[in-house]
């Protein structure tokens, strides 16, 4: 399809499991951005990729979590040693070049369950 | 600190009624923009309207439209003629930085029922 892509869509792991989660943007997009949404809240900024880098990674909460793009298309986010905190939807979006203006469109999401 | 507040957890509207769901942001910076996504049960975020903090005119999307007050720093969503489609969660976002692409700061979001 044209839209922001995200597998899967559901996970559940177990306590201490490694995870990948993939992000395929709209073709030519060059901004990419993980979020992660709890339940009741908004949508908490992870990353920010402009091409192959990545711009902004503030939002990363610590050091198990980690996203890559190593070819400036699809995104996979990968949290090592998952804790139960670590389970909430993480969303993917994807903007054209990145500009402040521009609205991002994002996917469905992956809901992560850690149990 | 919050740099998005939407003070209202809940709202209830009648079927071709208008809402106003609030939006209150912070921000010193003086190039940024304000964006509302609704997000269905199904769970995927869809792009309502945007507003630039240099626009001269508000927003307007259709039956959407955006009570920016500049001075305020209040974004206000106005949707008119409410459809039963509507019911979701309403979130209001901000980017500082107008060339920047910089993350999206969300609000904790509203919550919309339209009753028929």
């Amino acid at each position: 399809g044209a839209g922001v892509s995200q597998t899967p869509s559901n996970k559940v792991t177990e306590k201490g499991k490694y995870v990948e989660l993939r992000c395929d943007p709209i073709s030519g997009h060059t901004a990419l951005y993980w979020y992660r949404q709890s339940l009741g809240q908004g949508p908490e900024f992870l990353i920010y990729f402009q091409g192959t880098g990545a711009a902004d990674d503030s939002g990363l909460p610590n050091d198990r979590f980690f996203a890559v793009r190593p070819e400036g298309s699809v995104s996979t986010l990968k949290i090592q040693r998952t804790e139960r905190g670590d389970s909430a939807v993480y969303l993917c979006a994807s903007s054209l070049t990145g500009q402040g203006n521009e609205k991002l469109f994002f996917g469905s999401g992956t809901q992560l369950s850690v149990l | 600190a919050q740099k998005i507040t939407q003070t209202q957890p809940g709202m209830f509207v009648q079927e071709k009624e208008a809402v106003t769901l609030d939006c209150t942001y912070d921000t010193s910076d003086p190039s940024y923009g304000l964006f509302w996504y609704k997000q269905p049960s199904s769970g995927e975020m869809i792009f309502l309207i945007y507003q630039g903090s240099y626009d001269q005119q508000n927003a307007t999307e259709g039956r959407y439209s955006l009570n920016f007050q500049k001075a305020r720093k209040s974004a206000n969503l106005v949707i008119s003629a409410s459809q039963l489609g509507d019911s979701a969660m309403y979130f209001c976002a901000m980017r500082e930085g107008v060339n920047s692409g910089y993350a999206l700061n969300f609000g904790k979001g509203t919550s919309l029922l339209v009753t028929p």
